[in-house]
């Protein structure tokens, strides 16, 4: 149980493009799921967390205009990188919990490519 | 200040010898913690939680982990590492004072040696 599917696994775009992440808990829902961003042989870094039906909580230095994220679904979060940028490469991970005090439980990520 | 802190970024062991990977946190709140693995381009998979019953946790793969109180840790052990345990690890935290937020581990990489 606790799925949480994430997709696409991969893409590449052009800059000045954008691009929309999904991430889908499978069997159980989520009142809010959390946007990841993750450098190569770092941990992960909070970007926001999305609330359902309504806006999400940036965290501090991330760009809400560029990092678009929408929770419309109990079981469904996007997030859309918009008018991307190389700089804006990076691996995404999003997770969600099945309730308070419960495990997080995370996709398998996207890696995102701008050229 | 709360916070958790993974004090080797890379362990080396030999394939058939036991795996420590530590885990130390930082608060006067209880907590709430976690081990997962991360295998390269993939996301966070759970290897064990610790949410305030027995303090020696059984996790998948064979590993364990036990919350000791009085040192503030929770380190990650198995006897017998696998070729397959080669990965990064993370300890996550949730203290029972912050509600949602989790605090991350910088990770440690696990190489295991044939």
């Amino acid at each position: 149980g606790a799925v949480v599917s994430q997709h696409p696994s991969r893409v590449i775009c052009k800059s000045g493009t954008s691009v929309k992440i999904e991430c889908r808990s499978l069997d159980f829902q989520a009142t809010t799921m959390f946007w990841y961003r993750q450098f190569p042989k770092q941990s992960l870094m909070l970007m926001a967390t999305s609330n359902e039906g309504s806006k999400a909580t940036y965290e501090q230095g991330v760009e809400k205009d560029k990092f678009l994220i929408n929770h419309a679904s109990l079981t469904l979060s996007t997030l859309t990188v918009t008018s991307a940028h190389p700089e804006d490469s990076s691996f995404y991970i999003c997770s969600a919990r099945t309730g308070m005090n419960s495990p997080l439980h995370f996709g398998n990520g996207t890696r995102l490519t701008v050229t | 200040a709360q916070s958790v802190t993974q004090l080797d970024s890379h362990v080396s062991v030999s394939e058939g010898t036991p795996v420590l990977l530590r885990c130390n946190y930082s608060s006067s709140y209880s907590p709430s913690l976690f081990w997962y693995v991360q295998h390269p381009n993939k996301g966070l998979q759970l290897l064990l939680k610790y949410t305030s019953a027995a303090t020696l946790v059984k996790g998948i793969n064979g590993f364990e982990a036990e919350f000791k109180k009085s040192e503030t840790s929770f380190h990650l052990t198995k006897p017998s590492a696998h070729m397959s345990d080669a990965a990064e690890y993370f300890c996550v935290v949730i203290f029972r004072n912050t509600g949602n937020q989790f605090y991350f581990g910088t990770g440690t990489s696990l190489t295991v040696i044939p």
